[in-house]
């Protein structure tokens, strides 16, 4: 087991392009997080899977964001239209079923928009 | 979550041990105290967590006070690669909150040889 994988790690683009980032938990666990860390932040919340369900959704995933766990394995999060104030650093977590478990988070993918 | 809050920085000798505070008054009796830390460039890191009763694991033990109010992180021997921001976050277990962690500031703790 190698953990959660992120891909890429980097990602530079243009203001207006669409990106999309790739999130493959553990395999035993059944939940999966996304967070943003911006500079100097702590992480925040974004969303959270438990299998292939979309349980929760923060305010601050605006329409222009989109995750998607098609087949409760591996999570994509995609922005459309990116501004240069979505800059920041894209976390993935997992942690396995039952009550109190700590998260897995991956080495996150740092996307700069331009 | 309950609010959480920690020194912003401390600092501690290699080979000694680093007490990290975390004060969570508003606490609620589903609560868990979750540490994480986050060296520069990763994704953060559970360290541990505990509910009621003090635990330890090979990182590091957490120290509740019996009221819940407080808890203090302890790595028992500090070594350069400590040098992380911590960060502490009541949560509950379950409930349409389970999976939202609320990350604070954290502390900046810095090991020096």
């Amino acid at each position: 087991d190698t953990g959660v994988s992120q891909n890429p790690r980097h990602k530079i683009t243009k203001r207006g392009q669409n990106v999309t980032f790739r999130c493959d938990p553990i395999s035993e666990h059944n939940r999966l997080y996304w967070y943003r860390q911006t500079l100097g932040q702590g992480p925040e919340f974004l969303t959270y899977f438990q299998n292939e369900a979309q349980l929760e959704k923060s305010r601050l995933l605006s329409d222009r964001f989109s995750a998607e766990r098609p087949k409760g394995s591996f999570s994509t999060l995609e922005i459309q239209r990116t501004e240069q104030g979505d800059s920041a650093m894209y976390l993935c977590a997992s942690s396995p079923p039952g009550t109190g478990n700590g998260y897995t988070f991956g080495s996150g993918t740092r996307l700069t928009v331009v | 979550d309950a609010k959480t809050t920690q020194p912003t920085s401390m600092d501690c000798a290699e080979g000694r041990a680093a007490n990290l505070p975390c004060n969570h008054s508003t606490i609620s009796g589903n609560e868990y105290v979750y540490w994480y830390r986050q060296i520069h460039s990763q994704g953060p890191q559970y360290i541990i967590h505990g509910l009621k009763n003090n635990e330890t694991n090979e990182m590091a033990s957490l120290i509740i006070t019996e009221d819940r109010k407080s808890s203090t992180l302890i790595l028992p021997h500090a070594t350069l690669r400590d040098t992380a921001v911590y960060y502490c976050i009541a949560t509950a277990a379950r409930g349409t909150s389970y999976g939202k962690l609320t990350f604070g500031q954290g502390t900046i703790l810095t090991v020096h040889p």
